[in-house]
């Protein structure tokens, strides 16, 4: 099966910049989830999707980071305006049902740089 | 709230020696705690998982972990290094429940010398 698809695999941008991020989970796949993968850090939950419904954006920073997924399948993480603490690889990953009984599938990640 | 504490942000042993990678968890049910894998310049990939089946669970490339309930702990092991393992690996924890996210820990960056 095809892995879980994010692009671009990089971008470098000014600070108060926006950025968007997209990402194509597994077909089939009803959960969809972005994290936050800060250097030296573990991945953090940014917003978590069920279907086209957000079941978890407790750590989304909504004032400038905003999350999509149009018709239960593909998904935009956009950040506007971006700081530079912003930098990070933004992972998404998808799973069949819940993360307690459904393997993650990762994909490899958008790595942010804001200079 | 539930979490993980992953012991050394950094292991080095030699190729055949034992792997032992640390993880503490702390929660307020029963855990359900993973393993994965991030090797460079790839996604991460689940390694092994416990589910309040066996304590001891085996996962892919010959890793293991057991899960001690009165330690809090489920480290993850492997009999001898190969140099293919070197990656970072990170435990995480979610709740038995429908809609929980896994949180997970900081990572460990596991390093194998020949």
């Amino acid at each position: 099966e095809a892995g879980v698809a994010q692009s671009p695999r990089y971008k470098i941008i000014e600070k108060r910049q926006s950025v968007a991020f997209w990402c194509n989970p597994i077909s089939g796949h009803a959960t969809l989830y972005w994290y936050q993968q800060i250097l030296g850090q573990g991945p953090k939950l940014l917003i978590q999707f069920q279907n086209n419904g957000v079941v978890d954006d407790s750590q989304l920073p909504k004032d400038r980071f905003s999350a999509e997924r149009l018709k239960g399948v593909d998904s935009t993480l956009k950040i506007q305006p971006a700081k530079l603490e912003d930098s990070a690889v933004y992972l998404c990953a998808s799973s069949f049902g819940s993360s307690y009984n459904s393997p993650l599938h990762f994909g490899n990640g958008t790595r942010l740089t804001v200079t | 709230a539930q979490s993980v504490t992953q012991l050394g942000s950094h292991v080095s042993v030699s190729e055949g020696a034992l792997v032992l990678l640390r993880c503490n968890y702390s929660s307020s049910v029963p855990p359900y705690l993973f393993w994965y894998v991030q090797y460079p310049n790839q996604g991460l990939q689940l390694l092994l998982k416990y589910t309040s089946a066996a304590t001891l669970v085996k996962g892919i490339n010959g890793f293991e972990a057991e899960f001690k309930k009165s330690e809090t702990s489920f480290h993850l092991t492997k009999p001898s290094a190969h140099m293919s393992d070197a990656a970072e690996y990170f435990c995480a924890v979610t709740l038995g429940q429908a809609g929980t996210a896994l949180i997970f820990g900081k990572g460990t960056t596991l390093s194998v010398s020949s």
